[in-house]
């Protein structure tokens, strides 16, 4: 889904770095959210938002922090990386809308290793 | 905190047969709960959903159950075919946060 970009694709870096990994979308949401996927762990969520002025950290924060630029924008910082947020990220957005919860449309991913 | 557990990790089926997988989770107040595919490489997609006022939904070969009583859901793929080869992840989330829970997902592999 074009829609939704992220950059870069794939980043290496190494322990103590500072990286932010970046995530557009041209769909209107409101609502976008930071995952990261691990092998045999699934998606975990790291922050969402449901507008610029409203941010939350999801259920593995710690380490991270993220930014609103715009409704389109929304950034995710590791300060200080380590080894073991090697992982993939996805950025995710959604629409609000009168139902509960509604689909998440994915980004490309991220591919980040930190040695 | 909220937990959904998914089972299997790994399913194996000849092209043709049926395919299910089970997910159950822990907090009775959720109400809604998609099904992702993810194909090698690529990003999640949805690829149905069923909310809570329902027991099944079907989109053609594809249907998701839902059984309340049990705290279970499962998705069932008929007639599976090469395509269907990706990993599979359930989630499930509640009203009053409106986060989706994740299951660890399931590879499914179509074998000739």
């Amino acid at each position: 889904d074009a829609d939704v970009t992220q950059t870069p694709r794939n980043r290496i870096t190494k322990t103590g770095k500072r990286i932010m990994l970046e995530c557009s979308q041209t769909k209107g949401h409101d609502r976008m959210y930071w995952y990261r996927q691990d092998p045999g762990l699934g998606l975990r969520l790291i922050y969402y938002s449901f507008d610029v002025k409203d941010i939350n950290k999801g259920e593995i924060s710690d380490g991270y922090s993220v930014s609103r630029q715009a409704q389109a924008k929304f950034s995710l910082s590791l300060e200080s990386a380590i080894p073991n947020q090697t992982a993939l990220y996805f950025c995710a957005t959604s629409e609000t809308t009168t139902a509960t919860t509604d689909t998440q449309y994915f980004g490309p991913g991220t591919r980040l290793t930190v040695l | 905190g909220e937990n959904v557990e998914q089972h299997p990790s790994t399913l194996s089926v000849q092209e043709g047969d049926s395919a299910v997988i089970k997910c159950t989770y822990s907090d009775s107040a959720s109400n809604y709960f998609p099904w992702y595919k993810q194909e090698l490489g690529k990003r999640p997609q949805l690829i149905i959903d069923i909310r809570s006022n329902v027991g099944e939904k079907k989109d053609q070969r594809i249907a998701v159950t839902l059984n309340k009583t049990a705290k279970h859901f499962s998705l069932h793929i008929t007639e599976t075919q090469p395509e269907d080869s990706a990993v599979y992840f359930c989630a499930a989330s509640k009203n009053s946060n409106y986060q989706l829970i994740w299951g660890a997902g399931t590879k499914l592999i179509i074998k000739p």
